[in-house]
């Protein structure tokens, strides 16, 4: 079983709905939690951080399960720019410091 | 000016090369890492450093080794390069607390 994993997708969604899907992760002792956003043939780029108590930030809403060991993340009003790959990232400590582990991401497609 | 950069932005070789991928950072961070990216598997963590002369290995060391000279460059080596090393490599940075990571732009390699 893959420590992080995600759906992925294709998430196909008409411009204007809202989307969400989750990510679980397998190490109980995961500390923190990321969303990351990732366009085609570019570079990761952090989205935002996951807090125990869910938040927000815009149109996107992220929550956090610690008992069922997954978070999610929700996007109101798609915009056709929000097509993206959108990869769960779970931090834990390690013997060396805080280890992240990438899930392999989930795709959407906004469409108008 | 980009905080994160690499050399070259695209490279084939054959197989038995030598090669070097650069990696470049401005933004005074202690910490580097280099993944490498295949469709479905997530970002995969290779070495990492923590300070100039510092590394460790990730979970797919095997068939890479990497320099830290200077706390602004981390260099991956392919000592001889092997098809299945066709991937995207990605290059990040992060403080101290190694939770946000900042990513370049990418190095994707052809190993024919």
């Amino acid at each position: 079983r893959k420590e992080v994993e995600q759906d992925p997708g294709p998430f196909n969604v008409p411009e204007g709905a809202t989307v969400a899907f989750n990510c679980t992760y397998s190490n109980s002792a995961s500390q923190s939690f990321f969303w990351y956003r990732q366009d085609c043939r570019k570079e990761p780029k952090l989205l935002m951080s996951v807090y125990s108590s869910g938040n927000e930030d815009g149109r996107f809403t992220a929550q956090l399960n610690r008992a069922s060991q997954y978070i999610s993340l929700l996007i109101r009003d798609s915009k056709l720019s929000d097509s993206a790959t959108y990869l769960c990232v779970v931090s834990a400590l390690g013997a060396a410091g805080n280890k992240l582990t990438f899930g392999g991401g989930t795709r959407v497609l906004v469409k108008p | 000016d980009a905080d994160v950069t690499q050399t070259p932005r695209n490279r084939i070789t054959k197989t038995g090369k030598r090669i070097m991928l650069e990696c470049s950072q401005t933004k005074g961070h202690d910490r580097m890492y280099w993944y490498r990216q295949d469709p479905g598997l997530g970002l995969r963590l290779i070495y990492y450093s923590f300070d100039v002369k510092d590394i460790n290995k990730g979970e797919i060391s095997d068939g890479y080794s990497v320099s830290r000279q200077a706390q602004a460059k981390f260099s991956l080596s392919l000592e001889s390069a092997i098809p299945n090393q066709t991937a995207l490599y990605f290059c990040a940075t992060s403080d101290f607390l190694g939770e946000t990571q900042y990513f370049g732009p990418g190095t994707r390699l052809l190993v024919l």
